[in-house]
């Protein structure tokens, strides 16, 4: 599976983006980018993924860069419930099996 | 909530000890994994289980063991437990087929050995 460098921790405004960025430079043709979060020692809870087009969902959006060698998740209007240790992982989308999880981003958002 | 259950919430034991953790996959799904959270080697992956099979080992201790039942709960054993097992462990569950990557996790078991 592919390595991922994300910075360790960074701080945001409430009510402002959060912009969290990943770097994956190995990564494959066939790997998808994916992005989890951990509240507060809570089971990490999935927000999206890609391989190479921009994904929005309810919860966030997906930037991967044309390149695939980074992408940048946004939460759009960061509240003091995303305050969460976010995790970028990159792997296959066609087979089942674990998660690599690496050290992430502590993102605080301040009131 | 996610849908998947884990009991107990919080075990206190001593070392040398044996606990036994379980886990309740959301309904309908054939797959359970086990993760274990300790404070210096962050969210490690232990074992899969796919519809009563293991499918996937990780670094899971010989100390440590698993099994899927027919109705598809899960549970954990862990013996001779040392103070280095102190972690929270989560249990996450989906579909389990191919292309089925998304894995919702369960609020953990929290195990402390003193």
């Amino acid at each position: 599976d592919a390595k991922t460098t994300q910075p360790p921790s960074m701080d945001c405004a409430e009510g402002r983006a959060a912009n969290l960025p990943c770097n994956h430079s190995t990564i494959s043709g066939n790997e998808y980018v994916y992005w989890y979060r951990q509240i507060h020692s809570q089971g990490p809870q999935y927000i999206i993924h890609g391989l190479k087009n921009n994904e929005t969902n309810e919860m966030a959006s997906l930037i991967i860069t044309e390149d695939r060698k980074s992408s940048t998740l946004i939460l759009p209007h960061a509240t003091l419930r995303d305050t969460a240790v976010y995790y970028c992982i990159v792997r296959p989308y066609n087979q089942g099996g674990k998660l690599i999880f690496g050290q992430g981003t502590e993102l605080s958002v301040k009131p | 909530d996610s849908g998947v259950t884990q009991t107990p919430k919080h075990l206190i034991t001593a070392t040398g000890q044996r606990v036994t953790l379980r886990c309740s996959p959301r309904s309908g799904d054939l797959s359970v994994y086990w993760y274990q959270q300790s404070l210096d080697q962050g969210l490690q992956f232990l074992i899969q289980y796919y519809n009563g099979e293991e499918r996937a080992k990780g670094n899971i201790l010989e100390r440590f063991s698993a099994q899927q039942f027919p109705d598809l709960h899960s549970e954990l054993n862990l013996s001779s437990l040392e103070l280095g097992d102190s972690a929270l462990y989560f249990c996450a569950s989906n579909k389990g087929g191919a292309g089925q990557e998304t894995q919702y996790f369960g609020p953990g078991t929290r195990l402390l050995v003193l």
